[in-house]
């Protein structure tokens, strides 16, 4: 699975839009862009993943470069609840080898 | 739909006791997963399962055991626990990775200690 680079800490005040960036430049064709979170002593939770065009759901959007190299995440009205380490993943869609978590953003919603 | 439930929440072991962490889906998932998350760091995967009656081992395998005799049930076994499991042991989740791509559901994890 290629390599993902994310800032170490970020923080973004309540109300305004969280956008959290993943360089991902080492990125094969199939291999998905997968975001999860992790707030303080609970399971991860998965947000939202994509290929190569943008996604949205009732979470989040995803935004994709067109060179796939890049990609953010963005959070449109953060809440205090949104703070919390968001991991960028990337790996095939294929497989069953799991998923590989680097340090990920810790994001903190200021109020 | 209670997703995936994992116990017991809590554990101390003595060094040498063995026990079994149960985890549980209700979404007729193939695949499922545990991983151990220690501190500050990020998880790792210990073993996973693509269905009933199939294992293999992840990336930190040594000292446990799994087995999946249905789709719904996904134990983890230390045999004789050791202060160095002393982590927060979390399964997960999915539908097999066909080439859309799933998420993963993860359980509220079992937090162990090894004294």
């Amino acid at each position: 699975d290629a390599k993902t680079t994310q800032p170490t800490s970020m923080d973004c005040a309540e109300g305004r839009a969280a956008n959290l960036p993943c360089n991902h430049s080492t990125i094969s064709g199939n291999e998905y862009v997968y975001w999860y979170r992790q707030i303080h002593s609970q399971g991860p939770q998965y947000i939202i993943h994509g290929l190569k065009n943008n996604e949205t759901n009732e979470m989040a959007s995803l935004i994709i470069t067109e060179d796939r190299k890049s990609s953010t995440l963005i959070l449109p009205h953060a809440t205090l609840r949104d703070t919390a380490v968001y991991y960028c993943i990337v790996r095939a869609g294929g497989g069953a080898d799991g998923l590989t978590f680097g340090k990920g953003t810790h994001l903190i919603i200021q109020p | 739909n209670a997703g995936v439930t994992q116990t017991p929440k809590f554990q101390v072991l003595k060094t040498g006791q063995s026990m079994t962490l149960q985890c549980a889906q209700d979404m007729n998932h193939e695949y499922m997963s545990w991983y151990r998350q220690d501190p500050g760091m990020g998880l790792r995967l210990i073993h996973y399962s693509v269905g009933a009656g199939i294992t293999d081992q992840g990336e930190v395998p040594n000292g446990y055991n799994v087995s999946r005799s249905t789709t719904e049930d996904f134990p983890l076994r230390l045999l004789s626990a050791a202060p160095s499991q002393t982590s927060v042991y979390f399964c997960a989740s999915s539908y097999l990775q066909g080439a859309g791509g799933y998420g993963y559901t993860f359980g509220s994890g079992t937090r162990l200690t090894v004294v």
